[in-house]
């Protein structure tokens, strides 16, 4: 199985600040990694797909990039509503798909 | 407007058996795959079941493959996950989620979320 780490596993960042988290595969995975983010008592949004695409309607603050096995996710200017757990997640070995532990997101 | 809405979760005993159901509405059902992922309390995320757009196929984590069952009825448009011989480990907030489209690759890309129903698994 494919197994996914992120870091770190929490932040602590100012408003307007960039945040970056890093995601990492255990094995190549191509492209084949989405990005979601997960407000308390909410269920996951989909925010980036194949590692890299902004889903419509999803804030241009937000972004991804990377291929292989390491990949980068990056809001560019923190906003109070982006506190959110956030999870990296592979589909390289469908039908199995697995998640990173995510990223916890607080505003300092 | 997508809509995806769980229900039949509930407190069962070791050993026990629910089923859990998954009204769609806002788009074609028929034409989406879709997935049961669940997240423990306090946990991250764990895909549990997928499901094609017919039915036809179907796909299981080993932690539950024998357990538990998906199925959808189409004419209804709803997913359900059949679930059996639940251990305390099952317990969980259990989500429906939409695949992007029908192909084999958007499988592992889940575009809307139902907002999850809580299954206890205690004695």
């Amino acid at each position: 199985d494919i197994q996914m780490t992120q870091s770190p596993s929490s932040l602590s960042a100012s408003v307007g600040d960039r945040v970056t988290i890093t995601c990492q595969a255990s094995q190549d995975i191509s492209n084949y990694l989405n990005w979601y983010q997960q407000k308390p008592g909410k269920a996951p949004k989909l925010l980036i797909y194949d590692a890299s695409n902004l889903e419509t309607g999803v804030p241009s603050r937000f972004s991804g990039s990377g291929s292989g096995t390491d990949f980068t996710f990056t809001i560019s200017s923190l906003q109070p509503e982006d506190i959110a757990t956030y999870y990296c997640q592979q589909y390289d070995n469908l039908p199995l798909v697995t998640f990173g532990p995510g990223t916890k997101v607080d505003i300092k | 407007e997508v809509q995806l809405l769980e229900s039949g979760g509930g407190l069962v005993q070791p050993g026990g058996s629910l089923r859990l159901s998954c009204a769609a509405s806002g788009f074609t059902f028929s034409s989406y795959a879709m997935s049961w992922v669940r997240q423990a309390p306090g946990k991250g995320l764990e895909w549990v079941s997928a499901i094609s757009g017919s039915g036809g196929s179907t796909y299981y984590a080993d932690s539950v493959k024998g357990r538990f069952t998906i199925s959808r009825d189409n004419s209804k448009n709803t997913l359900y996950l059949q679930m059996n011989s639940l251990r305390a480990e099952d317990t969980a907030v259990y989500y429906c989620a939409k695949a992007t489209g029908s192909g084999w690759t958007t499988l592992g890309v889940f575009d809307y979320w139902g907002q999850g129903t809580l299954v206890t698994v205690s004695s």
